[in-house]
């Protein structure tokens, strides 16, 4: 079965410092990687992808690193700040799929002032 | 631009009634689906749609039924509430499987 198992499922940082949220996959099937960001009562926002062509992709504060031989990609935010704290997912993207996405479980990120 | 528009923004059943929530996009996304969310199981597919006319099921379609007639509104009955289906439901749209999901601001869900 296609999963894509992240971690931590939780994480306390302090300001400033450096936020990183893991993610790995088996199915090579896949070919797009998002990263949504929820805040409490609301919807989850794309926050950032990769393709599987690119080792990393940065915007802003925001970075991702993605390791195609492990199938591994991870989530860095640097600089943490208050405004940070939210819950983040990971998921995948199936090739030649219809638009389907798997996803994360989650992980719950709280950013100590 | 409103996004995705979901309504309503909760609601309280009573076990065995049946309710629809609705979902309109206004972006021509061809891709709209439901989610549930619930507490530590992350997000889960109910149904989802490629277009008007066509529907499908995702992980969780049990006690759930969708139709979509036109591009812009993608509604989910539930049949007959079961305390179960307490949950968070989240309507999301998409222009292209490359493109990210637009997601709508939920509908907080409870039956008693």
């Amino acid at each position: 079965q296609q999963q894509v198992k992240q971690s931590p499922q939780s994480l306390i940082v302090q300001k400033g410092g450096i936020s990183i949220i893991n993610c790995a996959y088996e199915n090579t099937a896949f070919d797009y990687f998002p990263w949504y960001q929820q805040f409490p009562g609301k919807g989850p926002a794309l926050l950032i992808a990769i393709r599987p062509d690119v080792s990393e992709k940065k915007e802003g504060r925001f970075t991702i690193s993605f390791n195609k031989s492990a199938k591994q990609f991870s989530l860095h935010i640097m600089d943490s700040q208050p405004g940070d704290s939210a819950t983040y997912f990971c998921a995948a993207s199936i090739t030649d799929s219809n638009y389907q996405l798997i996803w994360g479980a989650g992980t719950k990120l709280i950013i100590k002032p | 631009n409103a996004g995705v528009t979901q309504t309503p923004k909760f609601q309280v059943l009573k076990t065995g009634q049946s309710m629809t929530l609705q979902c309109a996009q206004d972006m021509n996304h061809e891709y709209m689906s439901w989610y549930r969310q619930d507490p530590g199981m992350g997000l889960r597919l109910i149904h989802y749609s490629v277009g008007a006319g066509i529907t499908d099921q995702g992980e969780v379609p049990n006690g759930y039924n969708v139709s979509r007639s036109t591009t812009e509104d993608f509604p989910l009955r539930l049949l007959s509430a079961a305390p179960s289906q307490t949950s968070v439901y989240f309507c999301a749209s998409s222009y292209s499987r490359h493109y990210g999901y637009t997601f709508g601001s939920g509908t907080r869900l409870t039956v008693v």
